[in-house]
C-alpha cells in the first residue's frame, strides 16, 4: 500500500518556467504535510510546511486539499539551482513521517 | 552545531558479513529514526527510537537487521548476512521534541554488497 504518491518525473522545465508537483495520501487521519527537498546524491531536507490555508514561501507556494487528499507544490520563476527531487511527506499523530518517492526537476537552462 | 552524523560514510563488504553502521543525532534530539534508499527510489523506513526505546520497529526487512540506541545518543544499524539487495544509501534523521515534525538527516552510509 503506497499511502503518499507522487509523479516520478523527470519533470524538465526552462529556466523561469513555473512547475507544478501534485501528492495524493491515501490516509485521511493524515495532519501534517510537508515537501522535503533532495539534491543529487545529498541527504533531504525540510523544503517547507504545508499549512490547510495554504503558504508561500518566495517562489515556492505549497497548497492542501483534503477533501480530495492532495498536497501540491508550485514554483515560480525556475532557478537552475532548483534542479533536486521533491519529496511529499504526511504524518498522523505521533507516528513517522511517510515519504513519497519523491519528483525529479531539472531545470535546463 | 553539528549536524547528524554517520559512519562510515561507504561501506562494501561482502556477500554474508556482518555490517555496523553508525549514526550520531543532534545533540539533545530524542526521536531518532533509519531509513534506507534504494538507487533511484524513495526513502523507506525502517526503525524510530524514542530515548532509547523502539516503538515502531516495522520496517525493517528481515530478522538480519537490527538497531540499538544508547544514551539517548548514538545508534548502531547492524546487518547480518548481508544480502545484495541491501546494497542502499542507509540515512539517520532525528529530531526534537515536541516538534517531531522536522527531521534532520545525516548524509547517509553507502553500502555496497558485492
Amino acid at each position: 500500500r503506497k499511502e503518499v504518491e507522487q509523479d516520478p518525473g523527470p519533470f524538465n522545465v526552462p529556466e523561469g518556467a513555473t512547475v507544478a508537483f501534485n501528492c495524493t495520501y491515501s490516509n485521511s487521519a493524515s495532519q501534517s504535510f510537508f515537501w522535503y527537498r533532495q539534491d543529487c546524491r545529498k541527504e533531504p531536507k525540510l523544503l517547507m510546511s504545508v499549512y490547510s490555508s495554504g503558504n508561500e514561501d518566495g517562489r515556492f507556494t505549497a497548497q492542501l486539499n483534503r477533501a480530495s487528499q492532495y498536497i501540491s507544490l508550485l514554483i515560480r520563476d525556475s532557478k537552475l539551482s532548483d534542479s533536486a527531487t521533491y519529496l511529499c511527506v504526511a504524518r498522523s499523530g505521533n507516528t513517522p513521517l511517510v515519504f513519497g518517492k519523491g519528483t525529479r526537476l531539472s531545470v535546463i537552462a | 552545531g553539528a549536524g547528524v552524523s554517520q559512519s562510515p560514510s561507504n561501506k562494501v563488504t561482502e556477500k554474508g558479513k556482518d555490517v555496523e553502521l553508525r549514526c550520531d543525532p543532534i545533540s539533545g534530539h530524542t526521536a531518532l529514526y533509519w531509513y534506507r534508499q534504494r538507487l533511484g527510489q524513495g526513502l523507506e523506513f525502517l526503525i524510530y527510537f524514542q530515548g532509547n526505546s523502539a516503538p515502531d520497529k516495522s520496517g525493517l526487512p528481515s530478522d538480519r537487521f537490527s538497531a540499538e540506541r544508547t544514551g539517548e545518543s548514538v545508534s548502531t544499524l547492524t546487518i547480518q548476512r548481508t544480502q545484495q539487495e541491501d546494497s542502499a544509501v542507509y540515512l539517520c534523521a532525528s529530531s526534537e521534541e515536541p516538534d517531531r515534525n522536522i527531521q534532520y538527516f545525516g548524509a547517509g552510509t553507502r553500502l555496497s554488497v558485492l
